[in-house]
């Protein structure tokens, strides 16, 4: 069965610091995707990448980096230089054959606080 | 482009009632998936609908259902509610049936049952 575990229920940084948001899968399938969505206190969630399984190269948006290692079943979000406006929970989550369709398996979600 | 729209925003129900829940996808998205999302359980899948067939669903009981109309747009019922039925419900859009499609979500119905 798939599993998505983000060990990091909460991080408070200072605005210009760096952060990085842990995320460990588990899937029996070779075929997958991971995604991460930023969920603010509006409610929505708003998607920010999503990568594939046999592509494991790094990817640099901005101020937002993933890094994905099959090695480890992990995909890492690093935030450079925080703004107060990037407070918010951050969920890691995966979609597998087994699931099928679009399906989406979360983690628990780890807030993040800015503080100016 | 209209994002997904989910109406109500908040509802007030009591223990027992039932309730039903809108979902307007993104225009020309033929997925629909509703999700629950409670403070002790975080976000669950509860079921998805592609052309107005389900296609998934999850581990919730019976008293959960949904459909969906042909221009896609999704209702979910909750029947006989329950407290622990209080949550921030989310419906996400997606273009088709894959596993690698982008959901995209809308600011979802917070559900309070007292």
């Amino acid at each position: 069965a798939q599993k998505v575990t983000q060990a990091q229920t909460e991080i408070s940084v200072v605005e210009k610091e760096d952060v990085t948001l842990d995320c460990v899968y588990e899937t029996r399938d070779t075929t997958y995707y991971l995604f991460w969505y930023k969920q603010p206190p509006s409610g929505e969630l708003v998607f920010l990448i999503r990568r594939n399984s046999f592509d494991e190269q790094n990817e640099i948006s901005g101020r937002y980096s993933w890094n994905f290692q099959k090695s480890t079943s992990s995909f890492n979000f690093t935030i450079t230089a925080s703004q107060v406006v990037d407070s918010a929970v951050y969920f890691c989550a995966l979609s597998d054959e087994g699931t099928s369709g679009s399906r989406l398996t979360f983690g628990e979600g780890t807030q993040l606080t800015v503080n100016p | 482009k209209a994002g997904v729209t989910q109406t109500p925003r908040y509802l007030i129900k009591t223990r027992g009632q039932q309730v039903t829940l809108s979902c307007s996808p993104i225009s020309g998205h033929r997925s629909v998936s509703w999700y629950q999302q409670t403070p002790g359980q975080g976000l669950q899948f509860l079921f998805e609908y592609f052309s107005e067939t389900q296609r998934n669903k999850g581990n919730f009981p019976g008293r959960f259902s949904g459909r969906q109309f042909s221009n896609s747009r999704s209702e979910m019922n909750v029947s006989t509610l329950e407290l622990g039925d209080s949550a921030l419900y989310l419906c996400a859009s997606s273009p088709g049936w894959v596993m690698n499609t982008e959901a995209f979500f809308g600011q979802g119905t917070r559900l309070t049952v007292v």
